[in-house]
């Protein structure tokens, strides 16, 4: 089955500053990657998807994510981050049709002014 | 389009007693799934709906727990004899399954559950 581990709980980065947040998966045929936000009571909003083609793939929000097969990794990027974009973030992988997809741990987000 | 919404957004009961949520799916889309969130923690798979079939429960969906879809719409989920441990946050989602390609699903904005 799939799994995902995020291995930070919770980074803090300054307003303008760039950002990474990490993200390693577990499936055993090609996966279907996905990086979620969630901000304080709400629900989740999709910032990207990876199926195939391009490792590189842009999302809302000016965030990508590169997938890394021989890592097995699907790192979330943003060059410049605002105050806006602190939440908790949630990578997920899942199968074909994603009828059970796994999410990791999330990492919590906070901007320094 | 107004989205995927649950009802009601909180809910605090005392052990033993039984609740019911209800999730509102967008209405064409034919995929609907439930998830627990914990604090500190992801969301973990329950149950997804294709139409009016369940068709997946997660082993996290003990007999206390069932869920139902009647008219391949709006959804609910309800617990027996809640227990403290059931205190979380219920997700829905929907999605449109296509014969190819990605089902992207659209979450609503959850219903905390607080269990006394």
């Amino acid at each position: 089955a799939q799994s995902v581990t995020q291995p930070d709980i919770h980074i803090t980065v300054s307003e303008g500053a760039s950002l990474e947040l990490r993200c390693n998966y577990s499936y055993g045929a090609t996966p279907y990657l996905f990086w979620y936000v969630q901000s304080p009571g709400q629900g989740l909003q999709l910032l990207l998807k990876y199926f195939s083609g391009d490792t590189l793939v842009q999302g809302i929000k000016g965030f990508e994510a590169e997938f890394k097969r021989s890592q097995s990794s699907f790192n979330l990027r943003k060059p410049s981050v605002h105050w806006s974009d602190a939440a908790e973030y949630f990578c997920a992988v899942g199968a074909i049709h994603n009828n059970d997809m796994r999410f990791g741990a999330g990492t919590r987000l906070t901007v320094k002014p | 389009d107004t989205g995927v919404s649950q009802d009601p957004r909180h809910k605090i009961t005392k052990r033993g007693q039984n609740v019911t949520f209800r999730c509102d799916p967008i209405s064409e889309h034919n995929r609907l799934y439930w998830y627990r969130q914990t604090l500190g923690q992801g969301p973990e798979f329950l149950t997804y709906f294709q139409n009016e079939a369940q068709l997946e429960k997660s082993r996290l969906l003990s007999d206390r727990f069932s869920a139902e879809r009647p008219k391949g719409s709006f959804s609910t989920l309800e617990i027996q004899r809640t227990e403290q441990g059931d205190s979380a946050m219920y997700l829905c989602a929907s999605s449109l399954l296509q014969s190819l390609g990605y089902n992207e699903q659209f979450f609503g904005p959850g219903t905390r559950l607080t269990v006394l």
